[in-house]
């Protein structure tokens, strides 16, 4: 359960505001990923690091920008979004990319 | 690109009983297929993955098949209980890695 930690756990920001989402794995994965998940949808793949370089970025709009400084930690850094982009947002990490994910228990966000 | 279409998007089932959940994709390259659980306000957990070299996997009271042919695997749970209710997620990942998930089955086991 602690493999994959993200903070904050819950976040609420104005549409003018910015904040970072922290990822962090601690078994020792090569990839990570970023996922939205919204009611009744599918999670959504929106950025994926291998080796801390970015390998898909899944048609995201500019407002969030993510980060991966080295293998263990990746950051989704959010400014002026909309009420829209209100979800869960999901952290994971692999040994490799397409190999078994594991994932953190989601930062949830809420934009006013 | 992959797509995954997973049925039913519920399924109420009385305690005791089986649930079955199917999910067919596009991409006949596809190679590995994990079964996620997610808990309501919980994370996702794999529960049961196979891959594409083999036709059906089991891990006590859940299996798991799968149909190269078709193009579609299953999620199979006998004996269901109250804890089996969830989210159930199906994904496919094709030749380059790439995840493809299902929209999700809600599942409620009824006692």
């Amino acid at each position: 359960e602690t493999g994959v930690t993200q903070t904050p756990r819950h976040l609420v920001m104005g549409m003018t505001n910015k904040k970072s989402l922290k990822c962090e794995q601690h078994l020792g994965h090569n990839a990570m990923y970023w996922y939205k998940q919204s009611a009744k949808k599918p999670l959504e793949l929106m950025f994926v690091y291998n080796f801390k370089e970015q390998t898909e970025n899944n048609s995201v709009p500019s407002r969030f920008s993510p980060e991966c400084p080295n293998s263990s930690h990746l950051f989704l850094h959010l400014h002026t979004l909309q009420p829209e982009d209100s979800a869960l947002y999901l952290c994971a990490s692999s040994q490799g990319q397409g190999e078994t994910q594991y994932f953190g228990p989601g930062t949830r966000l809420l934009v006013l | 690109g992959e797509n995954v279409e997973q049925h039913p998007s519920t399924l109420s089932v009385q305690e005791g009983d089986s649930a079955v959940i199917k999910c067919t994709y596009s991409d006949s390259a596809s190679n590995y297929f994990p079964w996620y659980k997610q808990e309501l306000g919980k994370r996702p957990q794999l529960i049961i993955d196979i891959r594409s070299n083999v036709g059906e996997k089991k891990d006590q009271r859940i299996a798991v098949t799968l149909n190269k042919t078709a193009k579609h695997f299953s999620l199979h749970i006998t004996e269901t209980q109250p804890e089996d209710s969830a989210v159930y997620f199906c994904a496919a990942t094709d030749s380059w890695g790439k995840f493809q998930f299902g929209a999700g089955t809600q599942v409620v086991v009824t006692p």
